[in-house]
Formats: C-alpha cells, structure tokens, sequence
C-alpha cells in the first residue's frame, strides 16, 4: 500500500516552461488536493477535487491547471513557469470525513 | 479568506524543557487538526478536536480546543529531540477545505 505517491520527487525548470506534477492515490479516496509550501506561510490551497472529473479553485490557482480524469490521479500543471512558482509542492487525499494524508512532496525551482 | 496564526513562529529549548504552541483564529472551527512535518516528508496527523473545551493526550504532547472553538494549544511535557519538527494546525470551517496555520519551527537541542 503505497498511500500517496508523487511524481517528479525534484525538478528544475526555466522561466516560461511548462511541466505536469503527477499525484496517485491507492486508498480510493474521493478528495484529492494540492498545497504549496513556502517558508513562514504553512500550506497554501492550489485547486481540489471533490470526485473524478471535478476541480475546483483554492486559495493561489492562479497560473496552476488541473484534472482529475481517474479517480486515483491528481495532475498539477504549470503552462508557463514563473520564479515565484518555487516551491514544495504537496498533494493529499482523504476519504469522506477522514484526515487527509499527504505524499512526500515536490521540490520545484524555476530559474 | 480565515486566517490562522501561530506562535511562536520558531522555537529552541532543551532537552527535558516544557513547551506551549498556539493557534489562534478570528473565525469559529468546525474542527481542528495538528500536523508534524519532518524535513523532506509531508505532514503526519497528531490529533483532531471537535468539540469546544476539548482536551487531548498523545504521550508527552497535550492538545486543547479553546471554548469559543477559535484558537487550540499544543503542550509538550519533558521535550525530546525526537519532537523536533514543524508543527502545523489546520482548521475546518465546515466545508471539504483545511486552512493551514503559518506554523512553528520546534528545535529540541540535546
């Protein structure tokens, strides 16, 4: 039983890149969410998802996309990478009224 | 947007020293969890509290719910480095969301 698995672990890209952050969940939870962590401010909301095929915005979506096309995946995409979008990334699922549980994150910086 | 804040934001103390973190909010939870997270790992669920006035023991570590609902404390009895961390609380306000706290850097020096 893995949990919660994320997909690249480190990446570096350029300004103006694009790239996909993959999360995948073997609990066959309903609630998927991405975070981003940035010293001093915890975890930011990015976009969620309530069930497969729906998303909806959280507290920062702005240059993020997302899809929930299988229920056990979560893509985070980033269409033109800014420096300010250096991060550590983190996705998380949970099962109706349970605690989420979160992966071990990405580490994202943009030159 | 509901804000939580924690203090302090980074903490140092020896070993064997009691410790107290807050969480403090303006809105009312429906619920609230602390979280630790380790360097290079997510955060790991200690505790939920529901109910307001609610008290919880894990081990060494005490969480309280405030009455009103609208702030928590986390106590540590005796710190071991193996506390070392950062502590997190994250809030419901009665939706699928989790507002996470700002929170605090514990350092347990041996």
């Amino acid at each position: 039983n893995a949990g919660v698995t994320q997909t690249p672990k480190f990446r570096v890209l350029k300004t103006g890149q694009s790239m996909t952050l993959l999360c995948a969940q073997d609990m066959n939870h309903e609630y998927m969410y991405w975070y981003r962590q940035d010293p001093g401010m915890g975890l930011r909301l990015i976009h969620y998802s309530v069930g497969e095929g729906t998303t909806a915005k959280g507290e920062v979506p702005d240059g993020y996309n997302v899809s929930r096309l299988k229920k056990q995946n979560f893509l985070l995409g980033l269409e033109s990478a800014a420096p300010s979008q250096t991060s550590v990334y983190f996705c998380a699922s949970r099962y109706l009224s349970q605690p989420q549980h979160f992966g071990d994150g990405t580490r994202l910086s943009i030159l | 947007t509901q804000l939580l804040e924690q203090s302090p934001q980074f903490l140092s103390i020896q070993e064997g020293e009691n410790l107290t973190v807050y969480c403090n909010s303006s809105s009312v939870f429906s619920s609230l969890q602390w979280y630790r997270q380790e360097p290079g790992e997510g955060p790991v669920l200690l505790v939920t509290v529901v109910t307001g006035g609610e008290v919880k023991k894990l081990k060494r570590l005490t969480f309280q719910f405030g009455d009103a609902r609208k702030d928590s404390s986390l106590h540590i009895t005796a710190a071991q480095p193996g506390d070392t961390g950062l502590y997190l609380c994250a809030g419901n306000f009665g939706n699928e969301k989790l507002t996470f706290g700002t929170g605090t850097r514990l350092t347990i020096i041996p």
